[in-house]
């Protein structure tokens, strides 16, 4: 079992900070996938990053996938409230096999 | 214009019981999940429909037992529901199983045991 480690597993900031949080594991990875989950409602993929050291840039969030593809990094320039939420870094190993999930980083950007 | 839709939104019930989740979507889909998520928002996957055949079980319990009258539908049975069993269970829907094909979410039960 791949094993995706997420740091840290929880982050309160001011509004207009910036934060980077992390996804790590000892495994390569054909692909990584960033969902975001709001209070009471399901996963929302933000993006997949495929290609080692690439980067995804969405609006304020631009997603980083390591050179080694075993890990991926999440940055959030100049955070607002309605980033709050449970980020979740996923991997699929494909043929109907589900979403392998980390523990998440739980985000709270205080006005 | 709900993609993924579950119901109840809330269940709350007696150990012993039994008990049904729905879902349907209504993206065309060919496959849809289930998904656990416990008390510190751990999501770990349960079944898998492709096409109405069961893919995986991700040992669970054979108390839980999903059916699929059809691809757009994915429902979850639960007998002898246990304290154990308390969480927020996710319906997921996704066209094909290639390995970055996007899951869509539906809002998900949460399931209560007494």
């Amino acid at each position: 079992t791949q094993l995706l480690e997420q740091s840290p597993q929880f982050l309160s900031i001011q509004e207009g900070e910036n934060l980077t949080v992390y996804c790590n594991s000892s495994s390569v990875f054909s692909s990584l996938q960033w969902y975001r989950q709001e209070p009471g409602e399901g996963p929302v993929l933000l993006v997949t990053v495929v290609t080692g050291g690439e980067v995804k840039k969405l609006k304020r969030l631009t997603f980083q996938f390591g050179d080694a593809r075993k890990d991926s990094s999440l940055h959030i320039t100049a955070a607002q409230p309605g980033d709050t939420g449970l980020y979740l870094c996923t991997y699929s190993g494909g043929g109907a096999d589900g979403l392998t999930f980390g523990k998440g980083t739980h985000l709270i950007i205080q006005p | 214009d709900t993609a993924v839709s579950q119901t109840p939104k809330y269940l709350v019930t007696q150990m012993g019981n039994d008990k049904s989740i729905k879902c349907e979507q209504n993206l065309g889909h060919d496959t849809m999940y289930w998904y656990k998520q416990d008390s510190k928002k751990f999501l770990k996957i349960m079944f898998s429909y492709n096409n109405k055949e069961l893919i995986i079980n991700e040992t669970v319990p054979n108390r839980f037992s999903p059916k699929s009258p059809d691809k757009a539908h994915l429902n979850l049975h639960i007998n002898s529901l246990e304290l154990g069993d308390s969480a927020v269970y996710f319906c997921a829907s996704s066209h094909g199983t290639g390995v970055n094909q996007p899951q869509h979410f539906g809002d998900g039960t949460r399931l209560s045991i007494l």
